[in-house]
């Protein structure tokens, strides 16, 4: 069965600091990985990976996918308050167009 | 903005009573998706539906049927609903303008009681 675990399950930081969120998965025919972000209402998508290796980035935002290692990290850089939410990643399995999600990690920045 | 609507928003009912939440979709997406969404658990896959009258389970299926009559809408029952069922039920769409990069609708909060 297709499984996605993140970690941690949450996170409290300053203002400033530099966090990395994990991803990892196990799935049969990978396609692609995503990223999402949620405050307090529908998930808003971030980055979606589908080859190994390449940073995706979004200004203090980033990801990388590990196809050998089976995981990805999503980076933030300098937090801000603002990005307090619960972050998601999905793998889309077997090309099917279904994704499966993790439980998220949440996120929260103190000011 | 991929265009979903869900309705309804907020609902509350008893245990027994049938339930149908509704997402509508103005773009013309292939795939559709219901999700629920419970602490601890994440977002959990019920159904999805990869064309009209094409349908398959997700990961927590039971207690729940869906229909899709029309490329547009795609409806999710909870044909007698329990208090297991009180959620966060998001609809989701794929397909078209938006690849294979899922999007979600506002999301409907669900009460049984």
């Amino acid at each position: 069965e297709d499984k996605v675990v993140q970690s941690p399950l949450s996170l409290v930081v300053h203002e400033g600091d530099t966090v990395t969120l994990n991803c990892s998965y196990e799935v049969t025919n990978f396609r692609s990985l995503l990223w999402y972000k949620q405050e307090k209402k529908a998930p808003t998508f971030l980055f979606m990976l589908t080859s190994s290796g390449i940073e995706k980035k979004s200004g203090r935002l980033s990801s990388i996918l590990d196809k050998k290692e089976l995981f990805s990290i999503l980076n933030i850089t300098a937090t801000q308050t603002g990005d307090s939410a619960v972050y998601l990643c999905a793998d889309e399995t077997s090309g099917t167009y279904k994704y499966i999600f993790g439980t998220g990690t949440r996120l929260k920045v103190l000011a | 903005d991929a265009g979903i609507t869900q309705s309804p928003r907020h609902k509350v009912t008893e245990t027994g009573t049938p339930v149908t939440l509704r997402c509508h979709q103005t773009e013309n997406h292939r795939y559709m998706y219901w999700y629920r969404q419970d602490p601890g658990h994440g977002l959990r896959l019920i159904h999805y539906s990869y064309g009209v009258k094409d349908t398959d389970k997700g990961e927590v299926s039971d207690g729940y049927s869906v229909s899709r009559s029309k490329t547009e809408d795609f409806l999710l029952t909870l044909e007698s609903a329990t208090s297991s069922q009180t959620s966060v039920y998001f609809c989701a769409i794929s397909g078209g303008f938006t690849g294979n990069t899922i999007y979600f609708g506002e999301g409907s909060w669900l009460t049984v009681v």
